[in-house]
């Protein structure tokens, strides 16, 4: 069964850009029929939608995020990968990859970033 | 952008008993509602997709319906394994969760 592997810094500091890995086991990123994503959750507790990209290139960021964000796929490494900008303190969170067809039914574990100086 | 509203916030309910939660879209979302359960220290787990469609592996107790703009999710006989929090989730028109609705012990 795919499994899903976040990595990255769990320490970012204002202003840097945050770098995260996906590794992909068990199963193809370029896997026809699903959208690989992104997704935040808060302190309080709400999940934020951050993007995604499909087998086939095409990406779909949320709005509120879309010009800080970029994701992409390493197909060689089986990864996936996330790139957030001008990180401030409101994007402390827990991190997820996931899969997603008609339903979110794969998920990481999460990383937690922190940003603070 | 499309809000879900999830009601109540929080149920306080005993093993055995049936819940009923509910999720309302600001706009219509036709069919495309999910619902995710979380425990703590865990990644949500789909177990809804498409309004009333279970995912792979839930139980029978589990069951989703409505379409437009409300939807519910019932637990027809509540386990202790099912107190948690439930989420929805939309997909129609940009991707976006509600706040969520907090099973727990009465």
């Amino acid at each position: 069964q795919v499994q899903l592997q976040e990595s990255g810094p769990g320490l970012v500091k204002p202003s840097q850009t945050l770098s995260l890995t996906c590794t992909v086991s068990g199963g193809s990123i370029s896997s026809g029929g699903y959208f690989w994503s992104w997704i935040r959750q808060l302190p309080g507790k709400n999940l934020e939608y951050i993007g995604y990209i499909s087998n086939s290139g095409n990406t779909f960021y949320n709005p509120s995020l879309k010009s800080r964000v970029t994701i992409s796929v390493d197909t060689s490494k089986n990864q996936l990968s996330l790139k957030l900008t001008s990180m401030t303190a409101a994007d402390t969170a827990v991190y997820y990859c996931a899969r997603e067809a008609r339903g979110i039914d794969v998920w990481g574990q999460g990383t937690t970033v922190t940003v603070s100086s | 952008e499309i809000v879900l509203t999830q009601s109540p916030a929080t149920l306080s309910l005993s093993p055995g008993e049936r819940a009923t939660l509910s999720c309302r879209a600001s706009q219509s979302v036709s069919y495309f509602l999910a619902w995710y359960q979380q425990k703590p220290g865990q990644a949500p787990r789909l177990l809804i997709y498409d309004a009333s469609n279970r995912a792979t592996g839930i139980p029978a107790r589990f069951s989703g319906s409505g379409s437009g703009t409300d939807f519910t999710l019932t637990i027809s006989s509540l386990e202790p394994e099912d107190f948690a929090v439930y989420y929805c989730q939309q997909r129609s028109n940009s991707f976006t969760f509600g706040p969520g609705t907090t099973v727990d012990f009465k």
